[in-house]
């Protein structure tokens, strides 16, 4: 079974300031990896997507994650926060299950930025 | 602009009454999946389908949950009897079956049981 793990439940920070949004998961074979958002009132979004290649992938609005398969890793980040990226943010692993991919989201860490 | 669509977008109702949720997945997609999200359990995968196919619904309730997929423009969940702890946002998600897992969204369908 695959699990994902979110260790911040909710983080406030100051405009400009840096961020980064841990995610671990625990999944034995090949996986591809998701942030997704989700915007006050909103549905959840796509905000970038890992499946092969370079590690370091880039997603909208300035968000880019980091796959480290060593620490079963996928950590967001982003430079220089604005307001408008307080959300609510997933994280979600696809990993073969059964007789088709299944995708397990994290519990969502919520992110808040002071203006 | 290809999207999922839910229907209703807002539903109250009382306990013991019967709730039927909707879902059109995105044109081409042949995976669908239900989603059902509160504050306490974050994001709970209730029942997926593939080329309409149930393949999984261990997450849902059987004693009063159930997800069909009449046919492959529409995806229902219905709830009967339902019961307060239902109060949810329900949210549909459509895939492509290429094996890769990324999902689209509705919009979600709040649900009030008082």
């Amino acid at each position: 079974a695959q699990s994902v793990s979110q260790h911040n439940h909710h983080v406030i920070l100051s405009e400009a300031a840096s961020l980064e949004l841990g995610c671990n998961y625990s999944y034995g074979g090949t996986v591809n990896l998701f942030w997704y958002v989700q915007y006050p009132g909103q549905h959840l979004q796509l905000l970038l997507k890992y499946f092969s290649g370079d590690p370091l992938v880039k997603g909208i609005k300035g968000f880019e994650a980091e796959f480290i398969k060593s620490k079963f890793s996928f950590n967001l980040r982003k430079p220089s926060v604005q307001w408008s990226d307080t959300a609510e943010y997933f994280c979600a692993v696809s990993g073969l299950s059964g007789s088709a991919r299944q995708l397990t989201f994290g519990s969502g860490t919520q992110l808040t930025v002071l203006p | 602009d290809a999207r999922v669509t839910q229907t209703p977008r807002d539903k109250v109702t009382e306990m013991g009454q019967e709730v039927t949720m909707r879902c059109q997945p995105i044109l081409g997609h042949n995976t669908v999946f239900w989603y059902r999200q509160t504050m306490m359990q974050g994001l709970e995968l209730l029942a997926y389908f593939r080329n309409r196919a149930p393949l999984d619904d261990s997450g849902m309730p059987k004693d009063r949950f159930s997800a069909e997929m009449p046919d492959a423009t529409l995806a229902t969940l219905k709830i009967q009897p339902s019961e307060p702890r239902d109060s949810a946002v329900y949210f549909c998600a459509s895939g492509p079956d290429s094996l890769t897992g990324e999902l689209f969204f509705g919009e979600g369908s709040r649900l009030t049981v008082l």
